[in-house]
Formats: structure tokens, C-alpha cells, sequence
């Protein structure tokens, strides 16, 4: 079984900039969601996709926008970088039964750590 | 938007049992609370999941009252390896995945 896999681990860029995370989802999982995690503090909930559609959002503007793609792979996009955008991004996949299910664990990967300068 | 409050942090020793707590309000009424560890530099990991009463698994008990306002994990006879930050996730009432603001966990020799 393969896990939750993110590239790159690591990414410095600058201000005003683009940037295109990546994250492969667990084998036979269907939905995948992101989360923004500054230093020291708990997850914050981006947004989710289920069968390719997003269905949940959290408190993030517009910037903040994602793909989820027929195999279950995922971006995360974010536009116009500011330097509060700088924090480890992280991906989960998960099984779920439908829209608007929420119960399944988590699968988490490593994270990708944003630096914006 | 549901608001969770958890201790910053426990110190244990080696051995004992660790009860943490989350409080929330406006949780979904139909949802899961859920348990997560992290250590540094790597992504949350599952601990465990309830409803409402108790569920324990092999590694943790939840306990989540009627009013599920609360929950708290329970670790039995904690080890070093214990050591990392704990966060409880709930679904809010309009449908937002929160996380708590996670307690960071020390086990001593």
C-alpha cells in the first residue's frame, strides 16, 4: 500500500510569485484535502475535493485554489505569494462514502514547507 | 465557526496514563471527532475516532460525553516515543473541518 506522497518537500519563493504544490493520495482513496500549517500552530483546513469537485472550504481567499484529478492525484495552487503564505502545506487523502462525508481517518503526507521571502 | 481549546501542554513520565482534553462548541451533530499525533517534520497520524461514549482501540481510549462538548484522549501507560503534539479535528456546524490548537506532549524517562 502506497502512502501519502508530497513534492517538493521543500520551496523558497518570492513575493507576488505562483506556486503549484503536489500530492499523490493513497491507493483506493477518492477524496483529498489541504491544510496550511504555520509554525508552532494546529492544521488549518483549506479545502477538499471529492471525484474531482471541491466540497468544503475553509477561511482562505480565493488565491487558494486546487485540482484533484481522475487518478486522485492533487495541487494545491496558490496565487499572488505573501509572505504570511509561508508555512508547511499539507496533504490527506481519505475514503469516504459521498459528498459531505467527513468520517474517515486522515492519511497525511509529509508536507511541503513553503518559505516566502 | 466551531471553537476548540485544548491544554498547550502535559508532562508525563514513562508508564502513566494521559488524559487530554478538547473542548468545542457548535460541532456538527452528525460527525466524528478524531484524534491525531504529529511529531516534527512529518504530517499528522491517526489515533483514533468516536461519536459519542467510548471507543478504544489498541493504542488509545475516547471518551466523548452526551452534549459531545468535549472529548478526551486517553494514553495508557505512556513511553518516550509518546512524546509529539496532539490535536483533536472535528466537523464544525457549517461544515468546516477544525482542528484543535494541540497539546504538546512530553514524556520523561
Amino acid at each position: 500500500e502506497t502512502g501519502v506522497t508530497q513534492s517538493p518537500t521543500h520551496l523558497i519563493k518570492t513575493r507576488g510569485q505562483q506556486v503549484t504544490l503536489r500530492c499523490s493520495s493513497q491507493s483506493g482513496h477518492n477524496t483529498v484535502s489541504w491544510y496550511q500549517q504555520a509554525l508552532g500552530q494546529g492544521p488549518q483546513f483549506i479545502f477538499q475535493y471529492y471525484r474531482e469537485e471541491e466540497n468544503g472550504r475553509g477561511n482562505f481567499p480565493p488565491r487558494f485554489s486546487g485540482l484533484q484529478f481522475p487518478n486522485y492525484s492533487s495541487e494545491l495552487n496558490v496565487n499572488a505569494l505573501e509572505l504570511d503564505d509561508s508555512a508547511l502545506y499539507l496533504c490527506a487523502s481519505s475514503l469516504v462514502a459521498g459528498v459531505g462525508a467527513y468520517n474517515s481517518p486522515l492519511h497525511f503526507g509529509n508536507g511541503t514547507r513553503l518559505t516566502v521571502t | 465557526l466551531a471553537k476548540t481549546t485544548q491544554p498547550i501542554s502535559m508532562d508525563s513520565y514513562e508508564g502513566q496514563e494521559v488524559n487530554i482534553t478538547c473542548s468545542h462548541n457548535n460541532i456538527a451533530t452528525n460527525d466524528y471527532i478524531t484524534w491525531y499525533q504529529q511529531f516534527p517534520s512529518q504530517g499528522p497520524r491517526f489515533i483514533i475516532q468516536g461519536y459519542k461514549t467510548k471507543v478504544t482501540n489498541e493504542v488509545a481510549s475516547l471518551f466523548i460525553p452526551a452534549d459531545r462538548k468535549s472529548s478526551t484522549l486517553s494514553l495508557p501507560r505512556v513511553s518516550l516515543s509518546d512524546t509529539a503534539v496532539y490535536y483533536c479535528l472535528l466537523l464544525d456546524s457549517s461544515y468546516k473541518l477544525i482542528f484543535g490548537s494541540g497539546t504538546r506532549l512530553l514524556v520523561r524517562p
